[in-house]
């Protein structure tokens, strides 16, 4: 049980288009859900949590308007990079929390975006 | 804000040797420690967490990390490694904030298993 999926696996698109990137919890639902950044040999970063029928809260230096966030029921979150650059090329991966669940984060397989 | 520190970028060990991967943390409270590895893209598996009680916790695949609140670390320990284990490691503390936990990760440990 517990498994996140991730869709596309992978991405490449021209610069100045927009990729979405979807996050579904399989066999659980998840009120919570966390979008995060993996540069090459990096850590991953936080970018923003998610919450199933409200706003995003994004971390700071991230971009809302260009990280769209969508997070409409509570098995599925989007993430939508609008006009990407090829300084968006990176590993994203995100994690869902299950609803009435503490603390326990759940993580999907990752999207690799390239951007040319 | 926490931090999360793992000095070893990089570890080597012989197959069957015993491991030991360090990670300290900077909380202001008892923290929630995580220890999860990934396979080169994939995304994360949870080795094992710890929370509160016993502070030796004992995780999958045969892994034990143990909190050590005096010396603010919680190493991952392993007896014998196997050649699947070759992966990276990431520590990651977690914000006990009912609703809204975040995880702040180290950056990692990279670890190489020699036959």
């Amino acid at each position: 049980g517990a498994v996140v999926s991730q869709h596309p696996s992978w991405v490449i698109c021209k610069s100045g288009t927009s990729v979405k990137i979807e996050c579904r919890s399989l066999d659980f639902q998840a009120t919570t859900m966390f979008w995060y950044r993996q540069f090459p040999k990096q850590s991953l970063m936080l970018m923003a949590t998610s919450n199933e029928g409200s706003k995003a809260t994004y971390e700071q230096g991230v971009e809302k308007d260009k990280f769209l966030i969508n997070h409409a029921s509570l098995t599925l979150s989007t993430l939508t990079v609008t006009s990407a650059h090829p300084e968006d090329s990176s590993f994203y991966i995100c994690s869902a929390r299950p609803s009435g669940a503490y603390n326990e984060q759940f993580f999907g397989p990752g999207t690799r975006l390239t951007v040319l | 804000a926490q931090s999360v520190t793992q000095p070893d970028i990089h570890i080597t060990v012989s197959e069957g040797a015993s491991l030991e991967l360090r990670c300290n943390y900077s909380y202001g409270a008892t923290p929630y420690l995580f220890w999860y590895v990934q396979s080169p893209g994939q995304g994360l598996q949870l080795l094992l967490k710890y929370f509160s009680g016993d502070t030796l916790v004992q995780g999958i695949k045969g892994f034990e990390a143990e909190f050590k609140r005096s010396q603010s670390s919680f190493n991952l320990r392993k007896p014998s490694v196997h050649w699947s284990d070759a992966a990276e490691y990431f520590c990651a503390v977690g914000e006990p904030n009912f609703g809204n936990e975040k995880l702040t990760f180290g950056t990692g440990t990279r670890l190489t298993i020699i036959p």
